[in-house]
């Protein structure tokens, strides 16, 4: 069964601080890789994807992928009480088109 | 205007009931999708579309049906619904599977009683 793991949290940081999301997926041939905002009672909105091993950065954000131990994160720095949602994992497992999601993980930053 | 719409935005309906969930885009993509979202559970896929003529279920699809109208047009219909249909139901849009984004439209809230 294809998955996508992630803590559902809370996880709660303080105004400026680094938060720091992860996920974990069942299928080595993954290829993509893709992070969703959702505000409360909101429709899931991309924040970045990424293909490649390695980091990928936009502006405050940065994805990071490692295909070996099947785990994606995504850093948020200088967090703002505006980035308080929730953020969904999710995948395209090898051989297929859609996306898998995880529950997501629910974050609350403090002013 | 929005790319993706569904309409209605809330719903109540009574166990039993036939009750259709209608989604348009103005993107111009072929692919579309609906995904219903439970707390705890997450977004699950229902049925997927990648052009009019191609309709495929997704992981949940039992007790719901679809139909592609047009390009712009994705429905996803309850013949007789149930309470554990309760849920967020939520259309998306995409061009390709592989790498794309998938857009999503704002949501409909059904609750079944």
């Amino acid at each position: 069964q294809k998955e996508v793991e992630q803590n559902s949290g809370p996880l709660s940081v303080p105004e400026g601080a680094i938060a720091s999301l992860n996920c974990t997926y069942s299928d080595q041939g993954s290829q993509s890789f893709f992070w969703y905002r959702q505000y409360s009672g909101k429709s899931p909105e991309l924040i970045m994807f990424i293909y490649s091993n390695g980091d990928k950065e936009d502006g405050r954000f940065t994805a990071q992928l490692n295909k070996a131990s099947q785990y994606v994160s995504l850093l948020i720095r200088d967090s703002q009480p505006s980035d308080s949602a929730t953020y969904l994992c999710a995948v395209i497992y090898s051989g297929s088109e859609k996306l898998v999601f995880g529950k997501g993980t629910k974050l609350t930053v403090n002013p | 205007d929005a790319d993706v719409t569904q309409t209605p935005r809330n719903r109540i309906t009574k166990t039993g009931k036939r009750i259709m969930l209608e989604c348009s885009q103005t993107k111009g993509h072929d692919r579309m999708y609906w995904y219903r979202q439970d707390p705890g559970l997450g977004l699950r896929l229902i049925y997927y579309s990648f052009d009019v003529k191609d309709i495929n279920k997704g992981e949940i699809s039992d007790g719901y049906s679809v139909s592609r109208q047009a390009q712009a047009k994705f429905s996803l219909s309850l013949e007789s619904a149930i309470p554990n249909q309760t849920a967020l139901y939520f259309c998306a849009t995409s061009v390709t599977g592989y790498t794309d984004t998938q857009y999503f439209g704002p949501g409909t809230r059904l609750t079944v009683l």
